[in-house]
């Protein structure tokens, strides 16, 4: 297909662990960005890729939350030593452009990862 | 900062009639608004956008939205709803005022629940 991909679709991990949740932008988008919801909240910013660099990490938690997208297409968020709290959908949206340079294109989301950790 | 509230957490509205799901914005420049939908185990969709112009925009599936900047609102409705616009709804903003990368900031969302 030719939308946002995101694998796995779902993952349960034990408290502790590592885990990697992989993105596949639409073909040709530049912009990528990867939100966390929570249960009952809308979609929290955070991290922004400009082709392969964070333009943006303002929205990461904390130092357990990494992510990559080393060439400028596919992204891969990583997140060390979960918690309970991590518990979330991680979702991927890319669009064409930037937000900054290109307001007028919107974000095109992929069906997210629920990660459960235990 | 940008903030977004949706001070409905669901709205029930029956088909045919027409439906409002409401949303007011605060940012400190002007503002670029969208409205997303999302459904069961899908990512969310695109329905609409204002950036700059008219202020009721139209979208997808039959739903418009109308910008009022002296509210600071940006509402979402369609004339005649239907069993399947059924899902969760979202506004988002974007301060234009913001320098950077800055991208969108969601509000907590609305369930709208239309009957037969």
């Amino acid at each position: 297909g030719a939308g946002v991909s995101q694998t796995p679709s779902n993952k349960v991990t034990e408290k502790g662990k590592y885990v990697e949740l992989r993105c596949d932008p639409i073909s040709g988008h530049t912009a990528l960005y990867w939100y966390r919801q929570s249960l009952g909240q809308g979609p929290e910013f955070l991290i922004y890729f400009q082709g392969t660099g964070a333009a943006d990490d303002s929205g990461l938690p904390n130092d357990r939350f990494f992510a990559v997208r080393p060439e400028g297409s596919v992204s891969t968020l990583k997140i060390q030593r979960t918690e309970r709290g991590d518990s979330a959908v991680y979702l991927c949206a890319s669009s064409q452009g930037s937000l900054a340079g290109g307001p007028l294109n919107e974000q095109f989301f992929g069906p997210g990862t629920r990660l459960t950790v235990l | 900062a940008q903030s977004v509230a949706q001070p409905e957490d669901q709205v029930n509205v029956a088909e045919g009639n027409p439906l409002t799901v409401k949303c007011t914005y605060s940012v400190s420049g002007n503002p670029y608004l969208f409205w997303y939908v999302q459904y069961p185990n899908r990512g969310l969709q695109f329905l609409l956008k204002y950036i700059t112009g008219d202020n009721l925009v139209k979208g997808s599936y039959g739903f418009e939205a109308e910008f009022n900047k002296s509210q600071t609102s940006f509402h979402l409705k369609k004339p005649s709803a239907l069993v399947s616009d059924s899902a969760l709804y979202f506004c988002a903003v974007r301060d234009m005022g913001n320098s950077g990368y800055s991208t969108l900031t969601f509000g907590k969302g609305t369930m709208l629940l239309v009957s037969p």
